[in-house]
């Protein structure tokens, strides 16, 4: 299964925007990027995902470099909302599925 | 709009007890995947269904067992319960097998092992 590299942590201040780096230098050519979050005993919740383009949704944007290699999520002004684990997950068909392999996420925490 | 629907919300049980969570996908979503996430650790991927049949396995011990029904419902079911075993069991459900398909969760069963 293709691997994804977070930092563990990220502080950010409230009403500023917030880049969440990803490196996936295995990704495969069908690969999907995927990001969720996940806040305190919550199940995690979609933010976005992308192939080849950049993307943009109403809770965040995702850019992908040009050789895929790496992805960086944006929040464009973060609120104490927005205080949680993000994970990054490279969707492909593995073994009879398209189950998702968690990382270790990216602990965004946000300053007021 | 309908989430996925997870049951009980918390149980408690002793060593050795069995257990059995269960899952009620979305409407109209054929895919069932469970999770299992101990305290600090990140999601597990357990076990997948598409349309009721097993479609992929992952670190799930051989004491537990799940289906998917003709309903589209999953139940995990869990025996000779470890202390270990002690963690929160979040299903997930999504359309028609695809990369880009996103899966949603449900609020997830916080299993206790006394």
């Amino acid at each position: 299964d293709a691997k994804t590299t977070q930092p563990n942590s990220m502080e950010s201040n409230e009403e500023e925007p917030v880049h969440l780096p990803c490196n996936h230098s295995t990704i495969s050519g069908t690969d999907y990027i995927h990001w969720y979050r996940q806040l305190p005993s919550q199940g995690p919740e979609y933010v976005i995902h992308g192939l080849t383009s950049n993307v943009n949704n109403r809770m965040a944007s995702l850019a992908i470099a040009e050789d895929r290699k790496s992805s960086t999520l944006i929040l464009h002004r973060a609120t104490l909302r927005d205080a949680a684990v993000y994970y990054c997950i490279l969707r492909g068909f593995t073994s009879g599925t398209y189950k998702y392999i968690f990382g270790t996420g990216t602990r965004l925490k946000v300053l007021a | 709009a309908a989430g996925v629907i997870q049951s009980p919300r918390h149980l408690i049980k002793e060593k050795r007890e069995t257990a059995t969570l269960k899952c009620y996908p979305i409407p109209r979503h054929d895919t069932v995947y469970w999770y299992q996430q101990g305290p600090g650790q990140d999601p597990q991927f357990l076990i997948s269904f598409y349309e009721k049949m097993q479609s992929d396995k992952g670190s799930i011990p051989d004491r537990f067992s799940a289906q998917q029904f003709s309903d589209y419902h999953s139940e995990l079911n869990m025996s000779s319960l470890e202390l270990g075993d002690s963690a929160l069991y979040f299903c997930a459900s999504s359309q028609p097998q695809g990369p880009y398909n996103e899966q949603f969760f449900g609020p997830g069963t916080r299993l206790t092992v006394l």
